[in-house]
């Protein structure tokens, strides 16, 4: 099984360039996330959808767009990149709401802006 | 929120037990308690959840305090593959799908 599956998994960009994180998973889950994770530090929540069409805000969306048009996919957007979403960039599925339902995760697409 | 906290590491023997705690004393009675581990360069991954009861499965086993304010992962017999960061979560029915991952605890394993 696939489970969650990002790409790149590796980027380097210049500030101000925009790129797109892909994220797809085939277990059909309704609910998908986006997280970063700073060095040394544990997860921050980003954005997060409850199902296609649907998107809220995390604890840091700030410089950052997503779009859920099918359940496989949440692509997170970055429009002007700046050295502070230098990051890790972790996406992850559930079948259902956190609270009685695990996580899958991606590995993680490794970001640095210069 | 309700918030963990754990020490930020702990090491153990290969072959041996390991009893990893975290508090969480603000812990609502509707909070489920789940533990994720994440290895060097990888992304988190699930290992148990529990809400009241200890709970076991193939991985580890959670002990749960009798007032919820506590818990304990167990690890049975650590192995090398077992180091990695151990995070203690809470799941919060009221903050919608919200989750906040505290610093864990980088336990390491010694051969």
């Amino acid at each position: 099984n696939a489970g969650v599956t990002q790409t790149p998994k590796f980027r380097i960009l210049k500030i101000g360039q925009s790129m797109t994180l892909q994220c797809t998973q085939d277990m059909n889950h309704n609910y998908m996330y986006w997280y970063r994770q700073d060095p040394g530090m544990g997860l921050k929540l980003i954005y997060y959808s409850v199902g296609a069409g649907i998107t809220d805000k995390g604890e840091v969306p700030n410089g950052y767009n997503v779009s859920r048009s099918t359940t496989e996919d949440f692509p997170l957007r970055l429009e002007l990149a700046a050295p502070s979403q230098t990051s890790v960039y972790f996406c992850a599925s559930s079948l259902d709401s956190f609270s009685n339902q695990p996580q899958h995760f991606g590995d993680g697409t490794r970001l640095s802006i210069l | 929120d309700a918030k963990t906290t754990q020490p930020n590491s702990m090491e153990s023997n290969e072959e041996e037990p390991v009893h990893l705690p975290c508090n969480h004393s603000t812990i609502s009675g509707t909070d489920y308690i789940h533990w994720y581990r994440q290895l060097p360069s990888q992304g988190p991954e699930y290992v148990i959840h529990g809400l009241t009861s200890n709970v076991n499965n193939r991985m580890a086993s959670l002990a749960i305090a009798e007032d919820r304010k506590s818990s304990t992962l167990i690890l049975h017999r650590a192995t090398l593959r077992d180091a990695a960061v151990y995070y203690c979560i809470l799941g919060d029915n009221n903050a919608g799908n919200m989750l906040t991952f505290g610093g864990g605890t980088r336990l390491m394993v010694k051969p």
